[in-house]
């Protein structure tokens, strides 16, 4: 059965201090493990999808790295903006389009 | 603008009556899902479909139906609500397998 586990659950930050996000997953045969910010109340956005060991992705202040058993994202210099919650999911190659996600990590940034 | 619309927003109702949450996208996607978001379980997905008459169970798909007549829309459909089905859902479309959803607004769903 694949699984997503995220650490940590929440995370407080200051403006500038840069921190990184966990993402550790099992799955037979990945076909690509996707990040999502969620604002509270709204839907999940889609940020990054990565697809082999030692891809990179970066938007903004945000860069995504990918291992074979986990996953990073990496917040440089972070804003009040991205305050969010953020959402790991995998997708198994066996699995049609499902998505199986995390629990996520709640990241606050304070002025 | 590219987006997937659910309808409605909020929805109280009572235990046993039907009631269908629409899901519509403008994007010409082949594969839909519906999922729920509960707090500690995190999202999980219903129902699925890969195109037009297409469809299947995800993880959690007891007590709900879906279907799907033409591309653009895949409505949720609950015959007889019972209270444990009060979540927050999320339709959502993708072009294929291996890239990245759009999800809608959600639907607040309680069963009292």
């Amino acid at each position: 059965e694949d699984q997503v586990t995220q650490s940590p659950e929440a995370l407080r930050l200051q403006e500038g201090e840069s921190s990184s996000l966990n993402c550790s997953y099992t799955v037979s045969g990945l076909r690509g493990l996707f990040w999502y910010r969620q604002d509270p109340g709204k839907g999940p956005e889609f940020l990054f999808t990565l697809y082999s060991a030692g891809e990179e992705k970066e938007k903004e202040r945000l860069k995504a790295t990918l291992t074979k058993k986990e996953s990073f994202l990496h917040i440089t210099a972070p804003k009040p903006e991205d305050s969010a919650t953020y959402l790991c999911a995998v997708q198994a190659i066996a699995a049609g389009n499902k998505l199986t996600f995390g629990g996520g990590t709640r990241v606050l940034v304070k002025p | 603008e590219a987006q997937v619309t659910q309808n409605p927003r909020y929805l109280i109702t009572v235990t046993g009556k039907k009631l269908t949450v629409t899901c519509s996208q403008n994007m010409n996607h082949e594969y839909m899902s519906w999922y729920r978001q509960d707090p500690g379980l995190g999202l999980r997905q219903i129902y699925y479909s890969m195109n037009v008459e297409v469809t299947d169970k995800g993880d959690v798909p007891e007590g709900y139906k879906v279907s799907r007549k033409e591309k653009r829309n895949f409505p949720l459909i609950l015959e007889s609500p019972s209270p444990n089905q009060t979540s927050l859902y999320f339709c959502a479309s993708s072009v294929g397998g291996g890239y990245g959803y759009t999800f809608g607004s959600g639907t607040r769903l309680t069963v009292v």
